[in-house]
């Protein structure tokens, strides 16, 4: 009974095509997020959204594309893969605008190839 | 703009030593402040949590913190390490939104 769950698992995909990763919270959260881990380890949130309103928009170029259909889902799409998009890609969310804690996912391996 | 600094990349302890992980904010206010674990292929977890009052903050697996405003740090600590402990912690700061350090790899050796 994964409270975050996130989808695929991995993925490994050819430059140029495009995907999307899907993220499901069962917490009854406002709250969701969409952060990118690289190799060195470093996070870096890209976006979140509260009430399926998207209220943090970091410096993400335009081929990634957040959709919220409800509260209890983000999904990630990325058009145009490069081999930078290469990294982990974490769900999280949290009860309002995150002031508590974050409950993250378990992450979504992207390969570019 | 408030930033993060985890000064140790990597850190080697013996099983039943003791740690200490280092944790510098850059922030004009008091801000909220969290550590968080993240064992190899997992998703990240909370260890603890500073808002305001007590500076010594308790969290899960035996850690815990001590917040320090003249010196800007919020160090984790944990008196008798164990083997499972091995993992990435990152301290994180929350103003507006969750903005991590770079994380420090801890590695115990039995």
């Amino acid at each position: 009974d994964t409270a975050v769950s996130q989808t695929p698992k991995y993925l490994v995909t050819q430059m140029g095509n495009d995907k999307s990763i899907k993220c499901e919270q069962n917490l009854g959260h406002d709250t969701m997020y969409w952060y990118k881990q690289d190799s060195k380890k470093f996070l870096k949130i890209m976006f979140s959204y509260n009430n399926k309103e998207l209220i943090i928009n970091e410096t993400v170029p335009n081929r990634f594309s957040p959709k919220s259909p409800d509260k209890a889902h983000l999904n990630l799409h990325i058009n145009s893969l490069e081999l930078g998009d290469s990294a982990v890609y974490f769900c999280a969310s949290s009860q309002d605008k995150g002031w508590e804690e974050l409950f993250f996912g378990e992450g979504s391996r992207l390969t570019v190839l | 703009a408030q930033s993060v600094t985890q000064p140790d990349i990597h850190i080697t302890v013996s099983e039943g030593a003791s740690l200490e992980l280092r944790c510098n904010y850059s922030y004009g206010a008091t801000p909220y402040l969290f550590w968080y674990v993240q064992s190899p292929g997992q998703g990240l977890q909370l260890l603890l949590k500073y808002f305001s009052g007590d500076t010594l903050v308790q969290g899960i697996k035996g850690f815990e913190a001590e917040f320090k405003r003249s010196q800007s740090s919020f160090n984790l600590r944990k008196p008798s390490v164990h083997w499972s402990d091995a993992a990435e912690y990152f301290c994180a700061v929350n103003t507006d939104k969750l903005i991590f350090g770079t994380g420090t790899r801890l590695q115990v050796f039995p």
